[in-house]
């Protein structure tokens, strides 16, 4: 079973609009993570934010936010006044208890458009 | 602090051949995951270890292999090669205590 969705295959937006990329994941674990990675055309995942499950707190950094919902299984994430050097594909993946091992989404591609 | 290094960063080989690809991890990270990305199938863990054993295995035949060494350093070993093991072979790091992984630029392995 998918353990993480990223239901927006592809997003496409003129520069400064906002995009939110929708995530929600599935687990029986009380304790896991969170993350969003960024993979810009080089290839690289970029680290981008971890959550941990008792932690609900929304987050903002800069032009990033994230919205961590643990009654709707969701941790969204907000790009304000996009840019076109946010163009990627932006996974959001989980790991479960004590374990290392990320389960990722699809990805979501994001273009921005000048 | 230099980041993951993988090499090499493009492998073409053809069926039947085997492959070892080698990661260097973050300085004074020990835990070491291995993913591989394709179109169809997304990214999906292949292994991680921590201080030369392996810790967990995701769900891929013998043939994929892995070893890490007192230095941290890993490799990955695929025999048998078939035109599906094609893709994106990436490495991440992680230091003892925080499970953030840290990403290297890859090895693109191209099967024929």
């Amino acid at each position: 079973a998918q353990k993480v969705t990223q239901a927006q295959t592809e997003i496409s937006v003129v520069e400064k609009e906002d995009v939110t990329l929708d995530c929600v994941y599935e687990t029986r674990d009380t304790t896991y993570y969170l993350f969003w990675y960024k993979q810009p055309p080089s290839g690289e995942l970029v680290f981008l934010i971890r959550r941990n499950s008792f932690d609900e707190q929304n987050e903002i950094s800069g032009r990033y936010s994230w919205n961590f919902q643990k009654s709707t299984s969701s941790f969204n994430f907000t790009i304000t006044a996009s840019q076109v050097v946010d163009s990627a594909v932006y996974f959001c993946a989980l790991s479960e208890g004590v374990d290392y091992k990320l389960s990722f989404g699809a990805g979501t591609t994001v273009t921005v458009r000048a | 602090k230099a980041g993951v290094t993988q090499t090499p960063r493009y492998l073409i080989k053809t069926r039947g051949q085997q492959v070892t690809l080698s990661c260097s991890p973050i300085s004074g990270h020990r835990s070491v995951s291995w993913y591989q990305q394709t179109p169809g199938q997304g990214l999906q863990f292949l292994f991680e270890y921590f201080s030369e054993t392996q810790r967990n295995k995701g769900n891929f035949p013998g043939r994929f292999s892995g070893r890490q060494f007192s230095n941290s350093r890993s490799e990955m070993n695929v025999s048998t090669l078939e035109l599906g093991d094609s893709a994106l072979y990436l490495c991440a790091s992680s230091i003892f205590g925080r499970n953030e992984q840290f990403f290297g630029p890859g090895t693109r392995l191209t099967v024929l």
